[in-house]
């Protein structure tokens, strides 16, 4: 069964250092999204993104925050100067029309920020 | 601003029993309402959805009732069995579509053998 891969699962870093996410969505999917997870917290949307530009996306996604598809199967998530609260999982999807609600989600890359 | 609300953490049902999980949402825009399930150490699940223009809708062993006017969702699984086990998201969206999902914080669920 095609499955949203993730890497790294676990990635730990110093404050104000760049972090790169990465997603491998499933091949045939048109619209991506980035979501993270506090510890004891809720999903959280941070970003969409659709035919090579972001379509919609929270308050959370400042200015630090951006995403790529540098190619034809990576999305990647960038967080340009980290802080403490970035701390979290970061959650890739995908799904193959905006309208079906039915997002896959990747196992996770959790983000440890000292 | 909790816009979805799960107002349980845990819920501990008996396997074979109807396992019942509520959720409440406060953001009248909201139209489409999607229950998605949580292993530890893996991504959600999509489980079941339901447009506002229903009140039902059911899937094999999980139904989804909405009740528009108290906005107001429950998600039924029964009956419930082991592999029940897991964390249970109830996520609503404006628009009909998972752009900009919002997630309540999740409910625990235990099916106790």
């Amino acid at each position: 069964e095609p499955e949203v891969t993730q890497t790294p699962s676990h990635q730990v870093t110093q404050m104000g250092q760049e972090v790169i996410l990465r997603c491998v969505p499933i091949s045939n999917h048109l619209y991506f999204y980035w979501y993270r997870q506090i510890l004891g917290q809720k999903v959280e949307f941070l970003v969409s993104f659709y035919n090579n530009e972001i379509s919609e996306k929270s308050e959370i996604f400042d200015d630090q925050f951006s995403v790529e598809r540098p190619d034809g199967s990576n999305f990647t998530l960038k967080i340009r100067s980290t802080k403490l609260e970035d701390s979290a999982m970061y959650f890739c999807a995908s799904s193959w029309a905006v309208n079906t609600g039915e997002l896959f989600f990747g196992e996770g890359s959790r983000l440890t920020v000292l | 601003d909790q816009q979805v609300k799960q107002n349980s953490p845990s819920l501990s049902v008996q396997e074979g029993r109807i396992s019942i999980l509520n959720c409440d949402y406060t953001n009248s825009m909201f139209d489409y309402f999607l229950w998605y399930k949580k292993y530890p150490a893996e991504g959600p699940t999509f489980l079941i959805s339901i447009s506002s223009i229903k009140d039902k809708n059911e899937d094999g062993r999980f139904t989804v009732f909405l009740n528009k006017s108290a906005k107001h969702l429950s998600l039924h699984i029964v009956p419930s069995q082991p592999g029940d086990s897991a964390v249970y998201f109830c996520a609503a969206s404006p628009g009909g579509g998972a752009d900009g999902l919002t997630f309540g914080k999740g409910t625990h669920l235990i099916i106790q053998p």
